[in-house]
């Protein structure tokens, strides 16, 4: 497609459950990124792929949260034994190569709801 | 520590001028970007920054002054389709964007 597209657009599970959160960048683009977006709270960087590999892996929030980048296309994030602190908006984004002065193209995010 | 600080909520008429603040202290810096969300969508660039100055691009304008932390976007014959968040972001370096919590900004007939 065109854009970054992101499934599912909206989840809610109990808490307790694992969760898997999906990524198609854009075309070509060897960065990608995975933010985390909660009410009344900026962009919360979680991590960052260049190619397949995590350079950067300092913002995922505990062990419960986890990455992978494949073929240097498709992205999952998941989430295993959900909390309800993890209920937000969970956005993907991807650039050309990373860093410096590209910006960055974001998909429309899915919306995790933790009961 | 990192910090973005952005007004929470502003209020503008149509047709009028508006000018979104924002002031950052980062560890590093390496660029600043504006960035337009419309509520339950996706985040789109609007304007980048690296060098002190502005930048025009249609009704849109960005300004940066690395020395004093600080940048606005200036919005200009504000129109409805205009109402949304305002994102303001440094880009630190080593990959590291650090956003503001956002302004959101309502445009009145």
């Amino acid at each position: 497609g065109a854009g970054v597209s992101q499934s599912p657009s909206n989840k809610v599970t109990e808490k307790g459950k694992d969760v898997e959160l999906r990524c198609d960048p854009i075309s070509g683009h060897t960065a990608l990124y995975w933010y985390r977006q909660s009410l009344g709270q900026g962009l919360e960087f979680l991590i960052y792929f260049q190619g397949n590999s995590a350079p950067d892996k300092s913002g995922l929030p505990s062990d419960r949260f986890s990455a992978e980048r494949t073929g240097g296309s498709v992205s999952t994030l998941t989430i295993q034994r959900t909390q309800q602190e993890d209920s937000a908006v969970y956005l993907c984004a991807s650039s050309l190569t990373g860093g410096g002065n590209q910006p960055q193209h974001f998909g429309d995010g899915t919306r995790l709801s933790i009961l | 520590g990192q910090n973005i600080d952005q007004p929470t909520e502003m209020t503008a008429t149509e047709g009028a001028i508006v000018q979104i603040n924002c002031t950052y202290q980062t560890s590093g810096f390496n660029g600043l970007f504006w960035y337009q969300q419309h509520a339950g969508e996706a985040p789109t660039f609007l304007s980048y920054n690296v060098l002190d100055g502005l930048e025009e691009k249609g009704r849109f304008s960005s300004f940066l002054s690395r020395s004093k932390g600080y940048s606005y976007l200036l919005l200009k014959e504000l129109q409805m389709k205009d109402s949304a968040s305002y994102l303001c972001a440094v880009y630190s370096g080593t990959y590291k964007y650090i956003f503001g919590t956002g302004t959101r900004l309502k445009v009145l007939a």
